[in-house]
Parts: structure tokens; C-alpha cells; sequence
């Protein structure tokens, strides 16, 4: 079965400096991973996703990703953050066989101060 | 285009009382489903449908029944509303279930508190 950990709940930023929600999986077969962001009482946004065309998975709003298989690891990184990145952000793994239901992390709550 | 969308938006119910949320998708996709958002425990299926006149349980079925008519439309029902029903609710919708054509495709979610 596959799994997802977040490993933080709450990250704090300052305006113009870097991000990074990290992200732990786990699967026994080839995985699709998804980043989603959620702003304040909206739906579910899709990011970016992996693919396995490519390691580094470029998003929208100038999010990317790097998969990285020997360490599990699908972090979602941005060079510089906006007060409008404020959101919660979702991890998501899934499988390449077959029907499969998407697995969600608990969800890292991203705040950006000025 | 309007992609996904959920009504009601918000609802307030009393202990027992029934209703049914509506989701509606315009993308022509096969798999639709529906999940609950509660804090700290991210999102959980309720119960999902591969395809028009079919549906399955997920995660947390109890207290829920839902229905798949049309190709389109994925309802959620509550028989007998329970305070633990109080959350946030979502639809989404995919084109597939496999992999990353397992995209799924949000609604803007449905608020119901249960008193």
C-alpha cells in the first residue's frame, strides 16, 4: 500500500525568500505524485505533477518539485514567496497499475508574512 | 466550461434530518468521486463511481449513500444526519483512475454543519 507524510503542518516565510513543503512517500511500485494547493474556503488546486518523464516537475506560479527516488522524497520548492502563496498544500501519491485512489498527506499550512 | 460544481455551497442541518449534495462535472470524465475534509486529517473518499450507473465504497462510507444516474451527476446523501457529519465536503472528478490520468478536478465544496 502506499503512504504519504508531510513532515511539517505549519511553515512560516517571509515575503521574497524561499520556500520548501517537504514530502515523504512510500509505494511498492512506480508512483504518480501530485502537489495540490488549497486557498481559504476554495477547492482543491492541481500544482504540478510527476510523471516520470523528468525528475524536476515544474508547476504553476513558479512552484517545481524534485523526485527523488533513492530518498522517497517529492519536496515542492519556490525560489521566492508571494503573500499570495498563503494556502494549505497536499501531497498526493498514487499507483501506475490499474485503478488506484488517490492517497493524501495531512496537508502543510504555508504562511507568508510581509 | 465551468469544470466542477458542487450545491449547495453552505448547509446547516439538525440531527436526523436528511439531504443530498449535488455534483455536477462538464468535462466528460468517467470517475467522479466524493470526499470529506475535516482539520488535521486531510481529505478521505467516501465513496467513488468509474462510471455512469456504478459506485463503490472508500474510506468512510457509513452514513452515506450516493448515486451515479448520469454520466455527469454524483450524488451524496445523508439519510440521518450526525454531528459527526459536520465537515466540509468535496467533489472531484477524473478522467481516468489510473496514474497520472488519476488527475482529479476539485468543486469548491460544500460546508454542512450538523447540530
Amino acid at each position: 500500500a502506499q503512504s504519504v507524510t508531510q513532515l511539517d503542518s505549519h511553515v512560516s516565510v517571509s515575503e521574497g525568500t524561499p520556500v520548501l513543503l517537504r514530502c515523504n512517500y512510500s509505494s511498492s511500485y512506480s508512483p504518480s505524485l501530485f502537489w495540490y494547493v488549497q486557498h481559504p474556503n476554495k477547492g482543491l488546486q492541481l500544482l504540478l505533477k510527476y510523471t516520470s518523464a523528468a525528475t524536476l516537475v515544474k508547476g504553476i506560479n513558479g512552484f517545481e518539485a524534485e523526485f527523488k527516488k533513492s530518498e522517497t522524497s517529492f519536496h515542492l520548492t519556490k525560489p521566492s514567496a508571494h503573500m499570495s502563496d498563503a494556502a494549505e498544500y497536499f501531497c498526493v501519491v498514487t499507483l501506475n497499475t490499474g485503478f488506484q485512489k488517490l492517497v493524501f498527506g495531512t496537508g502543510t499550512r504555508l504562511l507568508v508574512s510581509p | 466550461n465551468a469544470g466542477v460544481t458542487q450545491t449547495p455551497k453552505f448547509r446547516v442541518l439538525k440531527t436526523g434530518q436528511s439531504m443530498t449534495l449535488l455534483c455536477a462535472q462538464d468535462m466528460n470524465h468517467e470517475y467522479m468521486y466524493w470526499y470529506r475534509q475535516d482539520p488535521g486529517m486531510g481529505l478521505r473518499l467516501i465513496h467513488y463511481s468509474v462510471g455512469e450507473g456504478t459506485t463503490a465504497k472508500g474510506e468512510v462510507p457509513d452514513g452515506y449513500n450516493v448515486s451515479r444516474l448520469k454520466k455527469q451527476n454524483f450524488l451524496l446523501g445523508l439519510e440521518s444526519a450526525a454531528p459527526s457529519q459536520t465537515s466540509v465536503y468535496f467533489c472531484a472528478s477524473s478522467y481516468s483512475g489510473r496514474g497520472i490520468y488519476n488527475e482529479q478536478f476539485f468543486g469548491p465544496g460544500t460546508r454542512l454543519t450538523v447540530l
